[in-house]
């Protein structure tokens, strides 16, 4: 089955500090991985794509295809970062996008 | 460019009403997908448009329908609205999947 799971519901850290949002996911084949971003009063956008390799807003994700895995960084958290966090992939074969349950992440002064 | 655009944004609907979202995608998209968001909860998908045909469906039941027309638009129909409906419904639309995909702002669907 394909699935996407985010063990955090809340990730807590301070200013400065770095930032590690836990994706895994359930895949047999090659996914493609997202992650999207949701600030407060705002719609669901695209952060960064796997096949990208990109950084953005000074995140970066890697996709560990030995552990399934596709987790987010930052080395320093800003304030501006805290915002709801999702993963998520799209299936090759039919191109529906499946989310993981989000990360809170909430950045402390 | 606007991006994707969903109507109403929000709308408050007794049990068993049926219901009529509408989303229009981003220039240059022909496909559309819906997700249901409750509360607390990551977007679920529902079903995906592609060439006026539904191409692909989560696991939500008959009530759940839709269309998609020439110029790529869509709606979501539900029928017999339950409470547990209430949710907020999501509009994404892509280039067949291709450079991910582009969400609407939602629409907040209350069932009472």
């Amino acid at each position: 089955a394909q699935r996407v799971t985010q063990p955090e519901k809340l990730l807590s850290v301070f200013k400065g500090a770095p930032v590690e949002l836990k994706c895994n996911y359930s895949y047999s084949g090659s996914p493609e991985l997202f992650w999207y971003v949701q600030y407060s009063r705002q719609r669901l956008q695209l952060l960064l794509r796997h096949i990208s390799r990109e950084s953005i807003k000074g995140f970066t994700a890697d996709l560990n295809k030995g552990e399934t895995s596709f987790h987010l960084k930052k080395p320093f958290a800003q304030e501006e970062d805290s915002a709801m966090y999702y993963c998520a992939l799209v299936s090759s074969n039919t191109g529906k996008l499946i989310f993981g349950q989000g990360t809170t992440l909430q950045v402390k002064p | 460019d606007a991006g994707v655009t969903q109507s109403p944004t929000h709308l408050i609907k007794t049990r068993g009403q049926q219901v009529t979202l509408r989303c229009s995608p981003k220039s240059g998209h022909d496909t559309v997908s819906w997700y249901q968001q409750a509360l607390g909860q990551g977007p679920q998908f529902i079903f995906q448009y592609y060439e006026e045909e539904e191409r692909q469906r989560g696991n939500f039941p008959d009530r759940f329908s839709g269309h998609q027309f020439p110029n790529y638009s869509s709606e979501l129909n539900v029928n017999a609205l339950l409470l547990g409906d209430s949710a907020l419904y999501l509009c994404a639309s892509s280039s067949q999947g291709r450079e991910g995909y582009t969400f609407g702002s939602g629409t907040r669907l209350t069932v009472v």
